[in-house]
């Protein structure tokens, strides 16, 4: 039963255009939402996170929106730069048991075209 | 960045060999992880600890062990390893469950 789907494998984006990455999760008890950033042979990075009294958090160019209702978290980067280009994973948190645990999504990987 | 190493970085063994790979923090966080990432998995909680001598079982521990006698270090054991254990595996680190993890930079092992 996945409890996080962030659907897009991949994304393209112009340099200097919005990136758009996204997460859906069916877990109501998530209550801290993360973004990391990963470049190949490195480890994930924490990028920015949201909890769930908000609804936006932003962090110079990155802003992450949350929408409880749609149980939806989305990562906005504008505008993008080459050196975004990585793999990005969103991650959940849940305020139950487990409550240690962060669950990730599969990635998106962007590639931001010069 | 957080004071984390991984240690080996990349190992090739066989299978049915015991396994053990290293973490080790400089920043004095209680809480130390280990992860496992698969393609078409994301990253995967195996154990965590929450202390010196006080672990507990994430999502994937069947056939994990783990051990911290040091609150700067963390160890996964593969007592026999498998095929299916092949992996990308990441520590990571955080000084309260509230805050975001930090991670390594990962252990390539590959079981033949």
């Amino acid at each position: 039963d996945q409890q996080v789907k962030q659907n897009s494998p991949s994304l393209s984006v112009q340099e200097g255009r919005i990136s758009i990455l996204n997460c859906d999760y069916t877990n109501s008890m998530f209550d801290y939402f993360l973004w990391y950033k990963k470049y190949p042979a490195e480890g994930p990075t924490f990028l920015i996170s949201i909890s769930s009294i908000k609804d936006k958090n932003e962090d110079g160019r990155f802003t992450v929106f949350l929408n409880k209702s749609a149980k939806h978290l989305s990562l906005h980067i504008v505008p993008s730069q080459p050196g975004d280009s990585a793999v990005y994973f969103c991650a959940f948190r849940s305020s139950g048991a487990g409550s240690y645990q962060l669950t990730f999504g599969k990635g998106t990987k962007l590639s931001v075209i010069p | 960045d957080a004071g984390i190493t991984q240690s080996p970085r990349h190992k090739v063994t066989e299978t049915g060999t015991p396994v053990t790979l290293r973490c080790h923090q400089t920043e004095n966080h209680r809480y130390m992880y280990w992860y496992r990432q698969d393609p078409g998995h994301g990253l995967r909680l195996i154990h965590y600890s929450y202390g010196v001598k006080d672990t507990d079982k994430g999502e994937v521990s069947d056939g994990y062990s783990v051990s911290r006698s040091k609150t700067e270090d963390f160890l996964l054991t593969l007592e026999s390893a498998t095929s299916s254990q092949t992996s990308v595996y990441f520590c990571a680190i955080s000084g309260d469950w509230g805050q975001p993890q930090h991670f390594g930079d990962g252990t390539r092992l590959s079981i033949l």
